[in-house]
């Protein structure tokens, strides 16, 4: 069974650029999750999808961060304008039931 | 909202020596708590997790335990190897129709010396 697969792997960009990280879940999984983690932190959640619908963003900071999952399958982190803070590896994961899988993350450093 | 403390943050041990890392919750409500184990440069990987019907669970060289009195858990490693070192985090949440959000703990980084 393929796993959560998510890219770019690595990003290095200028603060107030723009990226946008891609997340493709384990098939069949109807719930998705963008997790942040800062180096040395355990990851947090930004933002939860069920399906195609948001079913938590309240640690998303939506002035900068927004997120999509269109037809209930694939999904996209974007952050525009970036900040030195966002720094961080960006965790994609999916769940059917109980257990969460996650991807190898995409390590973003923003200079 | 749930707040997951852990210790110790680092943990060094000789091989075959057993590693104990423990973590507190601060919601009743919680009633999922999963370990994961993360390597360098990878992804979190679940490893055992335990559900708040049950006070223990064993997987091999793995062991965890609850209780859920005191709002804690804590995850046994014995006899261990080298392959072991790596950061571990605890987690907890509450099952909900929309699926497990985790609450994880800020991580332990476990290292194993032949």
């Amino acid at each position: 069974e393929a796993g959560v697969a998510q890219s770019p792997r690595y990003k290095i960009i200028e603060k107030r650029q723009s990226v946008a990280f891609w997340c493709n879940p384990i098939s069949g999984h109807a719930t998705l999750y963008w997790y942040q983690q800062i180096l040395g932190q355990g990851p947090k959640l930004l933002i939860q999808f069920q399906n195609n619908g948001v079913v938590d963003d309240s640690q998303l900071p939506k002035d900068r961060f927004s997120a999509e999952r269109l037809k209930g399958v694939d999904s996209t982190l974007k952050i525009q304008p970036a900040k030195l803070e966002d720094s961080a590896v960006y965790l994609c994961a999916s769940s059917f039931t109980n257990t969460i899988y996650f991807g190898e993350g995409s390590w973003l450093t923003v200079v | 909202g749930e707040n997951v403390e852990q210790h110790p943050s680092t943990l060094s041990v000789q091989e075959g020596d057993s590693a104990v890392i423990k973590c507190t919750y601060s919601d009743s409500a919680s009633n999922y708590f999963p370990w994961y184990k993360q390597e360098l440069g990878k992804g979190p990987q679940l490893i055992i997790d335990i559900r708040s019907n049950v006070g223990e669970k064993k997987d091999q060289r793995i062991a965890v335990t609850l209780n859920k009195t005191a709002k804690h858990f804590s995850l046994h490693i014995t006899e261990t190897q080298p392959e072991d070192s790596a950061v571990y985090f605890c987690a907890a949440s509450q099952n909900s129709n929309s699926g497990y959000a985790l609450n994880f703990g800020k991580g332990t980084s476990l290292l194993v010396t032949p």
